[in-house]
């Protein structure tokens, strides 16, 4: 079964934690994404991945990083230096051409 | 700065009449742009797309028009249907340039009244 997968569906975060969230596809895309959705506002991009072993920061990086060991996982870890962590966070896939990215269920993050 | 614009917050529509979000940008380099479905708790669902190329495409009930010299589209719905109800968004990307990353919009909720 196509998709994308994510994991967990919600997240609980204390105080200096570092926290990190699953995103796997099975699509075949070279390309994911990470974005943070808060109410009210768009999709903002946090990290994105062209190619294994490579990614580049997004419009919002501060306090998050990311690896592509492999090209169906693009983990990325909300750190302590996050100071609003508490979002929406939503992973695509794309063929990296510009065009069409499809999206993962989403996990949403709280801090206690 | 918001380079893709949603001025509307949200819609409502009667069931069977035709909806129209609207959606403007500021980026001249935008070439490709797409619209989206989301559902709360979801991820957004992609919807149609359109090519800088081209100032219409359409895809069963929904058409999306182009007006680059005004620098706007539109998702045209019709009719509407209650399944319809749910946040759309715009996105615009650079594909042209290399530049693979989509800008949103801050979406519009659509309500499509029974």
């Amino acid at each position: 079964d196509g998709g994308i997968t994510q994991s967990p569906k919600y997240l609980f975060r204390k105080e200096g934690q570092n926290v990190t969230l699953s995103c796997e596809q099975n699509l075949n895309h070279d390309a994911m994404y990470w974005y943070r959705q808060d109410p009210g506002q768009g999709l903002r991009l946090i990290y994105y991945s062209q190619i294994v072993n490579d990614f580049q920061k997004g419009d919002i990086a501060e306090g998050y990083s990311v690896s592509r060991e492999k090209k169906e996982s693009f983990p990325l870890t909300v750190t302590s230096a996050q100071k609003n962590p508490t979002a929406f966070y939503l992973c695509a896939t794309g063929r990296g051409d510009g065009g069409t990215q499809y999206f993962g269920p989403g996990t949403r993050l709280l801090v206690l | 700065d918001q380079q893709v614009k949603q001025n509307s917050p949200s819609l409502s529509v009667q069931e069977g009449r035709i909806s129209i979000l609207n959606c403007d940008y500021t980026n001249s380099m935008f070439d490709y742009f797409l619209w989206y479905k989301k559902y709360p708790a979801e991820g957004p669902t992609f919807l149609i797309s359109i090519s800088s190329i081209k100032d219409k495409n359409e895809d069963g009930r929904f058409t999306v028009f182009l007006n680059k010299s005004a620098k706007h589209l539109s998702l045209h719905i019709v009719p509407s249907q209650p399944g319809d109800s749910a946040v759309y968004f715009c996105a615009a990307s650079e594909s042209n340039f290399g530049n693979e990353k989509l800008t949103f919009g801050t979406g519009t909720r659509l309500t499509i009244i029974p």
